[in-house]
């Protein structure tokens, strides 16, 4: 039971444009998500999070839109660079520290020039 | 600030043997989670250690286990290797727990023949 989804395997957007990439999960408890992102042959990096007391987060390009009712938490990434092509997770949690993250599959973000 | 190392980067094993694979946090970080992708899986947790006790169990069988030393460097050990254990392996340090900013190795690639 994936309790964690992102259905887009991947996406290709034009340089310059929005990149929107979506996640939802099913687990009520969650109040904690992430972002992180990953290149090829290296582990993730930790692009930004948001707790379940906002509905969206900010840093630079990179803003995190999350809808509680519908379980579901989007990345907006504006304009669209070459260099943000990359698998992008996001990963939720119930807060605590001590409790595990639970990472969705993953979505290939393209970047086309 | 040195970077979460792990070592080896690469290895080949046969099915039936055992693997150990070796995780360097980032000073200070006294949690280290472990984790294996597959293509299309994600990351899926294996476990997570904090002051030298696993806090933390993923769905992963036996044959899976790790131990965490006083100075927070962790060990994975995989024995009785099946061929469906070739992944990459990825390691990832935080503060406190996986809700903090967590900070990924460049992973081991396993594969199984």
């Amino acid at each position: 039971d994936q309790q964690v989804k992102q259905n887009s395997p991947s996406l290709s957007v034009q340089e310059g444009r929005i990149s929107i990439l979506n996640c939802d999960y099913t687990n009520s408890m969650f109040d904690y998500f992430l972002w992180y992102k990953k290149y090829p042959a290296e582990g993730p990096t930790f692009l930004i999070s948001i707790s379940s007391i906002k509905d969206k987060n900010e840093d630079g390009r990179f803003t995190v839109f999350l809808n509680k009712s519908a379980k579901h938490l989007s990345l907006h990434i504006v304009p669209s660079q070459p260099g943000d092509s990359a698998v992008y997770f996001c990963a939720a949690s119930e807060g605590n520290s001590n409790y595990q993250l639970i990472w969705g599959a993953g979505t290939k973000l393209i970047i086309k020039p | 600030k040195a970077g979460v190392t792990q070592t080896p980067r690469y290895l080949i094993k046969t099915r039936g043997q055992q693997v150990t694979l070796s995780c360097s946090p980032i000073s200070g970080h006294r949690s280290v989670s472990w984790y294996q992708q597959t293509p299309g899986q994600g990351l899926q947790f294996l476990f997570e250690y904090f002051s030298e006790t696993q806090r933390n169990k993923g769905n992963f069988p036996g044959r899976f286990s790790g131990r965490q030393f006083s100075n927070s460097r962790s060990e994975m050990n995989v024995s009785t290797l099946e061929l469906g254990d070739s992944a990459l392996y990825l390691c990832a340090s935080s503060p406190q727990g996986p809700s903090d900013e967590q900070y990924f190795g460049p992973g081991t690639r396993l594969t199984v023949t």
